[in-house]
């Protein structure tokens, strides 16, 4: 069956504009998740929804970045007055119920770049 | 803070041999510890996973071999392949937030023919 897909792969922007990233997790998975990769690095936890629970924000590094998911099904992590330091890849991952041993599945994830 | 990092950046094998790729972590009460695989241009992809109750857990071609005492997680690949050459990332699961993964910082696999 299909993967998590995410939209678009590559981006790049101006600093202080607006980007919008799209994630499609794979169909009847309940939890969804964001991460940041920068380069040559681990990722980082940014958002996790599971259901129609309340999602956990923690990892968002800053006020700029919020994120949203409708239902079970698409999200969208959105980065206002982006600036250089946001320049990494962006990586959506889902799995069927968010327990710590349900495996996540990964997007291959969106590159941006701020100019 | 917790940290799980690994102890080498870069760890370059003959093909045929087995490699193995180490990492450490810091939180004691992590319970659920995982290694994926990420190639050139995509997303992580699960390899293993083994559970803090547990010191060894095997796949095909792969082990994943757990020391809770000195906070250490390996692991081997077996007759590495070309098709193995990736960037190799351990993360744990806290047990206060179970969903949250926590990466190290990765360790590139190259594979000499």
């Amino acid at each position: 069956g299909a993967g998590v897909s995410q939209s678009p792969s590559n981006k790049v922007t101006e600093k202080g504009k607006d980007v919008e990233l799209r994630c499609d997790p794979i169909s009847g998975h309940t939890a969804l998740y964001w991460y940041r990769q920068r380069l040559g690095q681990g990722l980082e936890f940014l958002i996790y929804f599971q259901g129609n629970s309340a999602p956990d924000k923690s990892g968002l590094p800053s006020d700029r970045f919020s994120a949203e998911r409708t239902g079970e099904s698409v999200s969208t992590l959105t980065i206002q007055r982006t600036q250089q330091e946001d320049s990494a890849v962006y990586l959506c991952a889902s799995s069927f119920f968010g327990s710590s041993t349900d495996t996540q599945y990964f997007g291959p994830g969106t590159r941006l770049t701020v100019l | 803070g917790e940290s799980v990092g690994l102890h080498l950046p870069t760890l370059s094998v003959q093909e045929g041999d087995n490699s193995i790729i180490n990492c450490a972590y810091s939180n004691s009460a992590s319970d659920y510890f995982i290694w994926y695989k990420q190639e050139s241009g995509k997303g992580p992809q699960f390899i293993i996973d083994i559970r803090s109750n547990m010191d060894k857990r095997q796949g095909q071609r792969v082990t994943v071999l757990l020391n809770k005492t000195v906070k250490h997680l390996s692991l081997q690949i077996a007759a590495t392949q070309p098709g193995d050459s990736a960037v190799y990332f351990c993360a744990d699961s806290p047990m206060d937030s179970s969903y949250k993964l926590i990466f190290g910082s990765g360790t590139r696999l190259l594979v000499r023919p």
